[in-house]
């Protein structure tokens, strides 16, 4: 089962909105991702999470604010957004071992701020 | 520096035909690992493929084909006797240890069109 879940499927928010997005795995996997992809490009990552710890922050506004309450559960706090942060969200996760890992994807948040 | 080239921005074939997905990468480590993913319409990234740089053999899976030659540092795509249902956003990515941990780096995606 290679199954990433990604809850809510669309989500359109003002802009003093304050919304999270979430992501699901029961693969066992300990380290997640968090990805934004604007049309016809490919994914930037975000954030990563090691083993339930932030490893990677790739200078992302703190207007997002990721959370990993346990090893199958990544969130993503929205607050004050902007509409050019509205995009396709995806949620990743991996086994954790580094460079042999592949990254599973769930099926992405596409969030519109107005 | 790690880079991914998808020279084939935009590729429209008719149904039944045989298309070759181009991927070129840059990469000064000696180990690393190619990835080719799948995005369809719905937008879901599908894993396609894993191939390890010590690892030339190429792979059949299907009508799904993979030509790996570091000679050329290419890692080629190739699906026959295509479908509309092939018809999907396509990336090469390319990761390797030392590079952060294991960040993807993706090539800018080739569009691939079947038309019945």
């Amino acid at each position: 089962d290679t199954e990433v879940t990604q809850t809510p499927k669309h989500l359109v928010m003002g802009m003093t909105n304050k919304k999270s997005l979430k992501c699901e795995q029961h693969m066992g996997h300990r380290a997640m991702y968090w990805y934004k992809q604007k049309a016809k490009k490919p994914p930037e990552l975000m954030f990563v999470y090691s083993y339930e710890k932030l490893s990677i922050n790739e200078s992302v506004p703190s207007r997002f604010s990721p959370e990993c309450p346990n090893s199958s559960l990544l969130n993503l706090h929205l607050h004050a957004l902007q509409p050019e942060d509205s995009a396709l969200y995806l949620c990743a996760s991996s086994q954790g071992r580094g460079g042999t890992d592949t990254q599973y994807f769930g099926p992405g948040t596409r969030l519109t701020v107005l | 520096a790690q880079k991914v080239t998808q020279a084939q921005t935009e590729i429209s074939v008719v149904e039944k035909e045989d298309v070759t997905l181009d991927c070129v990468y840059e990469t000064r480590d000696t180990t690393y690992y190619l990835f080719w993913y799948k995005q369809p319409p719905s937008g879901e990234l599908v894993f396609l493929i894993r191939r390890n740089s010590f690892d030339e053999q190429n792979e059949i899976s299907g009508r799904y084909s993979w030509n790996f030659q570091k000679s050329t540092s290419s890692f080629n795509f190739t699906i026959t006797a295509s479908q509309v249902v092939d018809s999907a956003v396509y990336f090469c990515a390319l990761k390797s240890e030392r590079n952060q941990g294991g960040k993807l780096i993706f090539g800018q995606g080739t569009e691939l069109s079947v038309k019945p």
